[in-house]
Formats: C-alpha cells, sequence, structure tokens
C-alpha cells in the first residue's frame, strides 16, 4: 500500500459546525503533515507531526486543531471556521520527518458556509 | 528562508510540442528540489526530485529536470508533450532536516489539440 487516503473528499460546513478531516497511511511512515492551498495558490505548511507527537505548527489559528491518535492516522478537527479558510486541505506522510520523500493524499476540499 | 519563483504563470503549447518550464530558487545551501503536477481538484502528484549527484533528473511520465547551481534553476523539461499533461506544476525546494515543503506559484500548462 503506497497511498495517502483521505477522507471525506468534499466537505461542506457552517461556521458554527464541528467537523474532522481524517488522513491514513499505511507506509509506516512516522511523520505526517497538514498543507492548506487556497484556490490559485500553491500549498502551504500547518501542521507536522513526528512519532505521533505535533512537531511544527505554522502559527495556524486554533479553531484547527489535529491530532495523531496513532503512526497511522491523522485527524484535523474543525470548529467555528470562517468562509475564508474554505481550501484544499492537503495530507502528506515521510518515512522520518524531512523533504526527502513525501506522499500526498489527494485532499479534501472543503466549503464553509 | 527558502523561496521558488515560477515566472511562468500560464503557458500554452500544442500538442506534440516540447515544454520548458521554468523555476528559480533562492537558498544557502544544496536545496532538495521537486516538481509535483496537480490536475483540477485533486492532490499533488509527484514528477521528480533532485537531491545530490547527475544533475540531469529522469522522472516520470517522460518529464526531465535540470539542476543547475550557477543558475539557482531547475527546469522541467517534456519534448513531446500529451494532451493529457494539462494541469498546474509546481516546483517546490525543501531542506533535509527541515520539514517544510515550499512551493512557488505554480504555472498552469494548457494543451491545444
Amino acid at each position: 500500500d503506497t497511498e495517502v487516503t483521505q477522507t471525506p473528499k468534499h466537505l461542506v460546513m457552517g461556521m458554527t459546525n464541528k467537523k474532522s478531516l481524517k488522513c491514513e497511511q499505511h507506509m509506516g511512515h512516522r511523520a505526517m503533515y497538514w498543507y492548506k492551498q487556497k484556490a490559485k495558490k500553491p500549498p502551504e505548511l500547518m501542521f507536522v507531526y513526528s512519532y505521533e507527537k505535533l512537531s511544527i505548527n505554522e502559527s495556524v489559528p486554533s479553531r484547527f486543531s489535529p491530532e495523531c491518535p496513532n503512526s497511522s492516522l491523522l485527524n484535523l478537527h474543525l470548529h467555528a471556521l470562517q468562509p475564508e479558510d474554505s481550501a484544499l486541505y492537503l495530507c502528506a506522510s515521510s518515512r522520518e520527518q524531512g523533504v526527502r520523500g513525501y506522499t500526498f493524499g489527494s485532499g479534501t476540499r472543503l466549503t464553509v458556509v | 528562508a527558502q523561496s521558488v519563483t515560477q515566472p511562468d504563470i500560464h503557458i500554452t503549447v500544442s500538442e506534440g510540442a516540447s515544454l520548458e518550464l521554468r523555476c528559480n530558487y533562492s537558498y544557502g545551501a544544496t536545496p532538495y528540489l521537486f516538481w509535483y503536477v496537480q490536475s483540477p481538484g485533486q492532490g499533488l502528484q509527484l514528477l521528480l526530485k533532485y537531491f545530490s549527484g547527475d544533475t540531469l533528473v529522469q522522472g516520470i511520465k517522460g518529464f526531465e529536470a535540470e539542476f543547475k547551481r550557477s543558475q539557482s534553476s531547475f527546469n522541467l523539461r517534456k519534448p513531446s508533450v500529451h494532451w493529457s499533461d494539462a494541469a498546474e506544476y509546481f516546483c517546490a525546494v525543501g531542506a533535509g532536516t527541515a520539514s517544510k515543503l515550499t512551493f512557488g506559484t505554480g504555472t498552469r500548462l494548457q494543451v491545444t489539440l
């Protein structure tokens, strides 16, 4: 299995909702990442987990809450989002923390209404 | 800080013609360099990467790229473009010990038949 699987593929949520994005990999990778990509823009790093511990938080607002319950699973909990948070959220993983070998998932398209 | 410049926002080529997408980077040491392709609404697929060694790198789908340290460039080439190559192309730079991939703003490739 050489894939990073993200669910759901599409999500529409209201500004008062709570939802979660899920990312799963079974490649034995020990680092996992969340990137945010706004329309017609490049992806930007949000969080990095290494060995299930939060390693990097790129000053992301607290309405985004990451969680790594085990080495195969990465969640992004969403609460009280704003319309400007609408974007494609990409998950990636790598064998170890670092940029030598990322595998990206296909993303979750989030729309906040 | 590392940065990437893709000077061409949009390129149109005829099917069967050759292609070169430009990428210039700024980084203090030898960077890790990547080219990714993204179809509309999809995740990122790695085309090729350069870490060290031979400066001409072969990738998937018939793409290649050449690292030129003197010009701080990592241009992507393909000798004969297919209509299915139409997509957004991102150049990215990273440092080995860091976790962050910094992406260029992307080049949208349109292929005319």
